[in-house]
């Protein structure tokens, strides 16, 4: 089973600011790699797939990148709906198709 | 609109069973892959069970539910299913019905139901 790491669990931002996002998959994933935004009380959304494709309607200021193992989710100056929390996974190799534990997007 | 309705989740005594069912509408039911999410109080998302569209219904478990779960659909009933047996208290969690998407979203989790909660306790 691919093991999924992300840092930091929890990153503090001021709107407007960028963010970087990390995850890690315990081996290569190639680029099947996707991105889910999760709000309180709220079902997980997709934003990113094949590790850099936006999903439907997702805004411009979100974006994916990296292979192999090492991926970065970047949203360009937060907004605040922006504060949430992102989970990436992969589906290069499954079942199971697994998520990491979750980067927590907060107001500074 | 897409719309994915689950029901069935709530209270049950360790070692029980529950039946979740999930409704999906305004999409070709059989023409798409199911799964079902699940996220334990507080904690990240672990996928639970996936099944295939078609009569060959292929179907994977998560190792965690493996051999107490079962997952089925109707086509007929655009309808999804998780029977779940031998309940632990590792297994409450909000369960969320899922399809997965078409070219359009890579083949990832496009659409997700409201979730319905399963509570294991005595």
């Amino acid at each position: 089973e691919i093991v999924m790491t992300q840092s930091p669990a929890t990153l503090s931002v001021s709107p407007g600011e960028r963010a970087t996002l990390s995850c890690r998959a315990s081996q290569s994933v190639s680029s099947d790699l996707a991105w889910y935004q999760q709000k309180p009380g709220q079902a997980p959304r997709l934003l990113i797939y094949g590790a850099a494709t936006r999903a439907t309607d997702v805004p411009e200021r979100f974006s994916g990148s990296g292979s192999g193992t090492e991926f970065t989710l970047t949203i360009s100056s937060l907004q605040s709906e922006d504060f949430a929390v992102y989970y990436c996974q992969q589906y290069n190799d499954w079942p199971p198709k697994t998520f990491g534990p979750g980067t927590k997007v907060e107001i500074k | 609109e897409v719309q994915l309705v689950e029901s069935g989740g709530g209270l049950v005594q360790p070692g029980g069973s529950l039946r979740l069912s999930c409704e999906a509408s305004g999409f070709s039911f059989s023409r798409y892959k199911m799964n079902w999410v699940r996220q334990a109080p507080g904690k990240g998302l672990e996928w639970v069970s996936y099944i295939s569209p078609d009569s060959d219904r292929t179907i994977y478990y998560a190792d965690s539910v493996k051999g107490r779960f079962t997952i089925s659909r109707d086509n007929a009933k655009n309808s999804l299913y998780l029977q779940m047996n031998s309940l632990r208290a590792e297994d409450t969690a909000v369960y969320y019905c899922v399809r997965e998407g078409g070219y359009s979203s890579g083949y990832n989790f496009d659409y997700w139901g409201q979730g319905t909660l399963v509570t294991v306790s005595s």
